[in-house]
């Protein structure tokens, strides 16, 4: 099978501007959970769906939103970017949850 | 809320050295429990998951970790690590709301 795949890869952006990343599942995985990864705050949650519904959110502003669509991918969006949105973001795939998650590459965004 | 600490921030260790690093956990009820590895330019990887059962369990490159329930603890061993090894080790876990609480992660330097 093949495994998480997330575009893009890396992004640089400008302050106040917005980023939509992307992230493919494993076939047949139905929940898809996205994690900001920083050197000082490490690996938080941000928010997990299944089956097009948000079923828990992180603690994290409203500028940060995602959706999912009918074939398990994901996106996630941030507006409004600041310096301190720059992160590694992971997007992690599971059947339903509860098991085991598998990551993606993750997406670097750099915000100038 | 669930928290997850490990105590070990850096590790140095030479080839052949044995290998424990330190996870605790704070949720009272089930959990379940994965340490993750991250070498350098990759992504996150499964080392080993405890869902319930045998409290010791076996991962992958001769890893494996020991569940201790009334420790809250879920320590990492390798009983003689390799060059290879070097990478940042991160434990996790999933007990409610089908989120990974990670702790701030382990950077493990094998020297050769």
């Amino acid at each position: 099978k093949a495994g998480v795949t997330q575009t893009p890869r890396y992004l640089i952006k400008t302050r106040g501007q917005q980023v939509t990343l992307s992230c493919s599942p494993i076939s047949g995985h139905r929940s898809v959970s996205w994690y900001q990864q920083t050197p000082g705050q490490g690996l938080q949650f941000l928010f997990e769906y299944f089956s097009e519904t948000q079923r828990n959110k992180g603690n994290f502003p409203g500028r940060f939103s995602g959706r999912q669509f009918s074939n398990s991918r994901s996106e996630m969006n941030v507006s409004t970017l600041e310096l301190g949105d720059s992160a590694l973001y992971l997007c992690a795939s599971s059947a339903t949850g509860r098991e085991t998650q598998y990551f993606g590459p993750g997406t670097r965004l750099l915000v100038l | 809320a669930q928290s997850v600490s490990q105590h070990n921030h850096h590790v140095i260790l030479s080839e052949a050295a044995s290998l424990e690093l330190g996870c605790n956990y704070s949720y009272g009820g089930t959990v379940n429990l994965f340490w993750y590895v991250q070498y350098p330019g990759q992504h996150l990887q499964l080392l080993l998951k405890y869902f319930s059962g045998d409290p010791l369990v076996k991962g992958i490159k001769g890893f494996e970790a020991e569940f201790i329930k009334s420790k809250f603890s879920f320590n990492l061993r390798k009983p003689s690590v390799q060059w290879s090894d070097t990478a940042e080790y991160f434990c996790a876990v999933n007990a409610i709301a089908r989120q990974l609480t990670f702790g701030s992660g382990t950077q493990l330097t094998v020297l050769p």
